[in-house]
């Protein structure tokens, strides 16, 4: 069964903090994906790697960095938070040349 | 520009009636096709995809390409049935693009 793990459900930050949210899949999956999901507008990719240290820009890249040293691990960087990323932030992961989708729970990140 | 239109944010029907969510999609090529679902408190997880052909949990859905249409349909709604549904387009390169979302309520 795959297994995507956020490193946190709830996340209360201040505005200009630096924050990271970690995402971590067990099925040796190739593609990650980051997404923000807000109510009316779905689900937004923000950032995806296809591998080890490749990184694509998303839909709605600005504000957010990301990271993937190992295969298993994709981080999501806000440099400088602000106000309008607070939102519901899931992490997916696919096998190579696969469609389907495996998400993982959220995170939910308030900025103050 | 590939885009996935759930028209309907909010439906509510009765248990045992049917239902149907909308989905329309604007896509150039042959598309692929996905709906998602999100039970109270649980992870967004795959319903189904229409390459698959296959019924999940009572639901179907067929692709009409004339219409660009992608709707899901279950004949008696369950209230287990509650959850936040989302269509989805893969635009190539594993890449997926959502629908807005519609929130189905079962009323018992």
């Amino acid at each position: 069964d795959v297994k995507v793990t956020q490193s946190s459900r709830y996340l209360v930050k201040r505005t200009g903090e630096k924050v990271f949210l970690e995402c971590v899949q067990d099925m040796d999956h190739e593609n990650m994906f980051w997404y923000r999901q807000d109510p009316g507008l779905g689900l937004r990719l923000i950032y995806f790697s296809y591998d080890v240290k490749m990184k694509e820009k998303g839909d709605i890249p600005e504000g957010y960095s990301v990271s993937r040293e190992k295969k298993e691990r994709f981080s999501l960087i806000l440099e400088s938070a602000s106000t309008n990323q607070t939102s519901m932030y899931l992490c997916a992961s696919s096998p190579a040349w696969e469609d389907t989708q495996y998400f993982g729970p959220g995170t939910r990140l308030t900025v103050l | 520009a590939q885009r996935v239109t759930q028209p309907e944010k909010l439906l509510s029907v009765f248990k045992g009636a049917p239902v149907e969510l909308k989905c329309n999609y604007s896509y150039s090529g042959s598309p692929e096709l996905f709906w998602y679902v999100q039970y109270s408190r649980q992870r967004l997880q795959l319903l189904l995809r229409h390459i698959s052909r296959e019924s999940i949990k009572g639901f179907t859905a067929d692709l009409n390409k004339g219409e660009t249409s992608f709707h899901l349909k279950k004949p008696f709604a369950q209230e287990e049935d509650s959850a936040m549904y989302y269509c989805a387009l893969s635009r190539g390169a594993q890449k997926l693009v959502f629908g807005q979302g519609t929130r189905l309520t079962i009323n018992p």
